[in-house]
């Protein structure tokens, strides 16, 4: 079975510093990996996606993440924070693209 | 097209109530699926559909119930409600099990 951890429920930023939101996950076979961004009171968004194409992957906003087979891992960055990034961020694993895994999240405060 | 509705976006029940969560997509999607998201346990999967007629048990299935008899609507069903299942719930739908999937805005559960 496949597992994600995210590394800290809360990271503050201050506005243009960058951002790095951490994502370790456990699979016995390649997997899809997925970022997820969720506003107050509102659903999730994808952000991007990871579908072996390609290790770096860019999303919308500005993201981006890089899957890394021998750490596991599919950290999400963005070198600017700004104002409008401040939400919850989800990573999540899939054999499949559907059945999604999801980590506890992390939540992303960006200060002036 | 709306995308993935979800009625209501918010109910209070006592324990014992039943009710049903409605979830439509307009986007002719064959999978759809229910998740419940609770403080710092991000997001589980309760049931999902490939298909109309077609069904299956996620990772939190007990006390809750789901029928595909359309393409377009995924219900979900509490015969019983229990305070455990206070919960803000998500539907989602994709093309297939190897697409990316889209969230409604959810529903949010207050059992007392």
């Amino acid at each position: 079975a496949q597992s994600v951890t995210q590394l800290g429920s809360h990271v503050s930023v201050s506005e243009g510093a960058l951002v790095l939101l951490r994502c370790n996950y456990s699979s016995s076979v390649p997997p899809y990996l997925f970022w997820y961004v969720q506003y107050p009171n509102q659903g999730l968004q994808l952000l991007l996606k990871y579908t072996s194409a390609a290790t770096l992957v860019k999303g919308i906003n500005g993201f981006e993440a890089e899957f890394k087979k021998s750490e596991t891992s599919f950290h999400l960055t963005k070198p600017s924070a700004h104002m409008s990034d401040a939400a919850e961020y989800f990573c999540a694993v899939s054999l499949t693209a559907s059945k999604l895994t999801f980590g506890t999240g992390t939540r992303l405060q960006v200060t002036l | 097209n709306a995308g993935v509705t979800q009625t209501p976006k918010f109910q209070v029940l006592k324990t014992g109530q039943s009710m049903t969560l409605q979830c439509a997509q307009d986007m002719n999607h064959e999978y759809m699926s229910w998740y419940r998201q609770d403080p710092g346990m991000g997001l589980r999967l309760i049931h999902y559909s490939v298909g109309a007629g077609i069904t299956d048990q996620g990772e939190v299935p007990n006390g809750y119930n789901v029928s595909r008899s359309t393409t377009e609507d995924f219900p979900l069903r509490l015969l019983s409600a229990a305070p455990s299942q206070t919960s803000v719930y998500f539907c989602a739908s994709s093309r297939g099990t190897q697409e990316t999937q889209y969230f409604g805005p959810g529903t949010r559960l207050l059992v007392l």
